[in-house]
């Protein structure tokens, strides 16, 4: 079975400052993982994602990811906030076999200026 | 590339009708995937096809609800008769392979069951 936690639903930083958003998972196998923001009004757009090799993952707009399988973590990062980044953020989890794809309850990032 | 289209984008209907929400992926994507949005329940997903045979469907709420992709390119999300709690952003997302992948969706239906 797999799941995707997210801790906090709501995460406050202040422009510039570190974003740190959680994600935990649970899975039998090695898992894919991924992140989405999803801005208002529009659909989710992918930021990184893991599958093997390098555990700390690159993403677009600055963010980044490390996986942790010690810890069965997948936080993200990114090491000075933006206003442009206010969005909610969603970790995901599947595997190449199989037919499923869990995404978390999502974190909802404010950037205070 | 278009990206994933999806129609209308706005829906406002009354309890009892009919209501079909349309879906074009990305040409060249083999799968497809319905997913409703809520404040209460996150992200849903409703059901999966590859190769326009649907693979997962446990995610339909109920009999209300169907799904067929006629097509690699179109795919219909019907739900009759509607209710109230049927209310939310509905997105349709679809990737080259499979789930594994890097999923595209599209901007999502909004609708509203009076």
């Amino acid at each position: 079975a797999q799941s995707v936690t997210q801790l906090g639903s709501h995460v406050s930083v202040s422009e510039g400052a570190l974003v740190l958003l959680r994600c935990n998972y649970s899975s039998s196998v090695p898992p894919y993982l991924f992140w989405y923001v999803q801005y208002p009004n529009q659909g989710l757009q992918l930021l990184l994602k893991y599958t093997t090799g390098a555990t700390l993952v690159k993403g677009i707009n600055g963010f980044e990811a490390e996986f942790k399988k010690s810890e069965t973590s997948f936080h993200l990062t990114k090491p000075s906030a933006h206003m442009s980044d206010a969005a909610e953020y969603f970790c995901a989890v599947s595997r190449l076999t199989g037919n499923q794809f869990y995404f978390g309850t999502g974190t909802s990032l404010t950037v205070i200026p | 590339d278009a990206g994933v289209i999806q129609s209308p984008r706005h829906e406002v209907t009354e309890m009892g009708q009919e209501v079909t929400l349309r879906c074009k992926p990305i040409s060249g994507h083999n799968s497809l995937f319905w997913y409703r949005q809520t404040m209460m329940r996150g992200l849903e997903l409703l059901i999966y096809f590859n190769n326009n045979v649907p693979i997962d469907d446990s995610g339909m709420p109920e009999d209300r609800f169907s799904a067929k992709m006629p097509n690699a390119s179109f795919s219909t999300l019907k739900i009759q008769p509607s209710e109230p709690r049927d209310s939310a952003v509905y997105f349709c997302a679809s990737s080259l392979t499979g789930p594994h992948e890097k999923l595209f969706f599209g901007s999502g239906t909004q609708l509203s069951v009076l």
